[in-house]
């Protein structure tokens, strides 16, 4: 059964700081996602990442993966306030277009 | 394109009472997923539909679930009699296919609240 670990779960940071939010999974899968969530809202797309060693970035926003290690990270440059959300990574299963396997939640609270 | 619709955005009921959530998914998305968003935790998934036919519902509690996809488009799912534990939020989410790997596009949610 696939498994997707976030950490941390909680974070706390000051504006214009940087920081990375981790995710661990535990069998092969070819695409990695990655959500925002802000209170009371849907999941909103960040990053599709489908091959070992992509890498995208968003504004103050950079994801990578490595399929080797089953690692994502999601790093965060010279945050800002309105960072604050819930991120979330999802691992999808295989064959292609098998359940997605969500993470905790990484919640996020940028302070000026 | 429009969204992915989803109503009501909320419900409040009674345990063992029961409810129904609608989903309309973006045109032409042959696949179709049901999430279960408990508080303070990530989405789980409980049924997935490729036009109206199941793929995977090995999550989904069938003594009490239901979920049903007419004609390969709107999708309900049912839950009868509501627990307590089921307070959460219903996610409704598609995608153009299933094996495509562009990510799901996800609906508002219904928050249910059982008392």
């Amino acid at each position: 059964e696939l498994k997707v670990e976030q950490n941390p779960l909680f974070l706390s940071m000051q504006e214009g700081k940087n920081y990375t939010i981790y995710c661990n999974y535990s069998t092969t899968s070819d695409r990695l996602y990655w959500y925002r969530q802000d209170p009371g809202k849907s999941l909103e797309s960040l990053f599709v990442l489908l091959s070992n060693g992509a890498v995208k970035q968003e504004g103050r926003l950079m994801a990578s993966l490595d399929t080797k290690a089953r690692l994502s990270t999601l790093h965060i440059t010279a945050a800002v306030h309105d960072l604050s959300a819930t991120y979330f990574c999802a691992v999808g299963g295989l064959p292609a277009g098998s359940r997605l396997t969500f993470g905790e939640g990484t919640q996020l609270t940028v302070n000026p | 394109e429009a969204g992915v619709a989803q109503s009501p955005r909320y419900k409040i009921i009674e345990k063992r009472q029961s409810v129904a959530f609608w989903c309309n998914p973006i045109s032409g998305h042959a696949t179709l997923y049901w999430y279960q968003q408990i508080l303070g935790q990530g989405p789980k998934l409980l049924i997935q539909f490729q036009n109206n036919g199941v793929v995977d519902d090995s999550q989904l509690p069938k003594d009490r679930f239901s979920a049903e996809r007419l004609k390969g488009v709107d999708s309900t799912l049912k839950i009868q009699p509501a627990k307590l534990e089921d307070s959460a939020v219903y996610l409704c989410a598609s995608s153009p296919l299933m094996g495509r790997r562009e990510g799901y596009t996800f609906g508002s949610g219904t928050r249910l609240t059982v008392v």
